[in-house]
């Protein structure tokens, strides 16, 4: 079974420009997140998706980040424009469900995003 | 808001020794996760606790949750160099959603 898979797997931009993560679930998975992990600490989550609706985007900086499930399968994130402090590992990972049942997640490999 | 905390989060220990790596959460979850990153990787599934009392070991890993202490423990026996590398507990208070202790950065030296 293949896994959770992101590209690209590093990206390094200067600030106020722009950037887009993509990742695509492990087959079947209704429950994509992403999570953004600063180096040093542990992920933190930006966004849930069940299939192509957000669960839970409380913690995503709306003001430059944005997210979206199309048809709820791929996902992508993107980050316009990029502060310095965006300088982290983006994850993603996959679940079969959510909504109170206990399903474990899968993460993808990362992106590692550098800003300078 | 749920707060998970981890200690130590160093840890230099010796092949052969033993050592227990701690995990406080602030909530009454009693779904708790340990995984393992490995330098430049993802995180690794280790263990799923879902009750009060539940132990679940592999290899030299071995986890344990206590609900009512608000506590989980991650016990290494006998610790071996590819046991390098930084666990991360995690608790799930509800619906699915993982909030993430910082990390325990195990190092074993010959």
């Amino acid at each position: 079974e293949a896994g959770v898979a992101q590209s690209p797997r590093y990206k390094i931009i200067e600030k106020r420009q722009s950037v887009a993560f993509w990742c695509n679930p492990i087959s079947g998975h209704a429950t994509l997140y992403w999570y953004q992990q600063i180096l040093g600490q542990g992920p933190k989550l930006l966004i849930q998706f069940q299939n192509n609706g957000v669960v839970d985007d409380s913690q995503l900086p709306k003001d430059r980040f944005s997210a979206e499930r199309l048809k709820g399968v791929d996902s992508t994130l993107k980050i316009q424009p990029a502060k310095l402090e965006d300088s982290a590992v983006y994850l993603c990972a996959s679940s079969l469900g959510g909504g109170g049942s206990v399903y474990e997640q899968f993460f993808g490999p990362g992106t590692r995003l550098t800003v300078l | 808001e749920l707060k998970v905390e981890q200690n130590p989060l160093f840890l230099s220990m010796q092949e052969g020794k033993n050592y227990t790596i701690y995990c406080n959460y602030s909530t009454t979850s009693d779904r708790l996760y340990w995984y393992r990153q490995d330098p430049g990787k993802s995180l690794e599934s280790l263990f799923v606790l879902l009750s009060n009392g539940a132990v679940k070991q592999e290899g030299r890993l071995m986890a344990s949750l206590d609900t009512k202490a608000r506590l989980s423990t991650l016990h290494i026996t006998a610790a071996v160099h590819d046991l390098s590398a930084t666990y991360f507990c995690a608790v799930s208070e509800y619906s699915d959603q993982l909030t993430f202790g910082k990390g325990t950065k195990l190092s074993v030296i010959p």
